[in-house]
């Protein structure tokens, strides 16, 4: 059973355009809801985390955006840049953070096109 | 200074054969994990170590086996390595009740 389900597998956006990537959970427990970012040959690095508590947060050009009734988040990226070419991953945790008992969405692999 | 560092970035071995994989973290944390990547890049939790107890054991075969002399350091041992084996092997750390897993570079994993 797959607790942090995420969408679309794969996104391509044109150089300034709006990215967005959707999670769902099921488990109403999760109170930690991380963001991660991986560049080809790295490992996943933390990019922006929200709690339940708070229905958006902005950092940047990225934003996330919380739906507790509906149980839901969704990454945006503002003014995409081929920079932001990586696999994103959502999270879900309980207890606060626990990061190691956080769970992952299947990620999903952005392109920017220049 | 890399802060969750591993090694080898590239192993490449023969079913059958016995490997380890090395992680070391400088970073002062009491946990530490490890986590499978596969060809399609999802990611799952095998393994979570605090202050060298197993934490978390997530149905991974007997044949894999972690173990943590102290806690900045956390190695995998993979005994009679199969095809399915093949994956990328991610090290993590985090502080106690920490919001972040620090990950290391990764490594390669590769059965033939």
């Amino acid at each position: 059973q797959q607790q942090v389900k995420q969408s679309p597998q794969s996104l391509i956006v044109q150089k300034g355009g709006i990215s967005i990537i959707n999670c769902a959970y099921e488990n109403t427990a999760f109170d930690y809801f991380p963001w991660y970012q991986q560049f080809p040959g790295k490992g996943p690095a933390l990019l922006i985390a929200i709690r339940p508590d708070v229905s958006e947060k902005k950092e940047g050009r990225f934003t996330i955006s919380f739906n507790k009734s509906a149980k839901q988040f969704s990454l945006h990226i503002m003014d995409s840049q081929p920079g932001d070419s990586a696999t994103y991953f959502c999270a879900a945790s309980i207890g606060g953070g626990n990061a190691g008992k956080s769970t992952f969405g299947d990620g999903t692999t952005l392109t920017v096109k220049p | 200074d890399t802060a969750v560092s591993q090694t080898p970035k590239y192993l490449v071995t023969q079913m059958g054969n016995d490997k380890s994989i090395k992680c070391e973290q400088n970073l002062g944390h009491d946990t530490m994990y490890w986590y499978k990547q596969d060809s399609k890049k999802f990611l799952k939790i095998m393994f979570s170590y605090n202050n060298k107890e197993l934490i978390i054991n997530e149905t991974v075969p007997n044949r894999f086996s972690p173990k943590s002399p102290d806690k900045a350091h956390l190695n995998l041992h993979i005994n009679s390595l199969e095809l399915g084996d093949s994956a990328v092997y991610f090290c993590a750390s985090s502080p106690d009740g920490g919001t972040e897993a620090f990950f290391g570079q990764g490594t390669r994993l590769t059965v033939v």
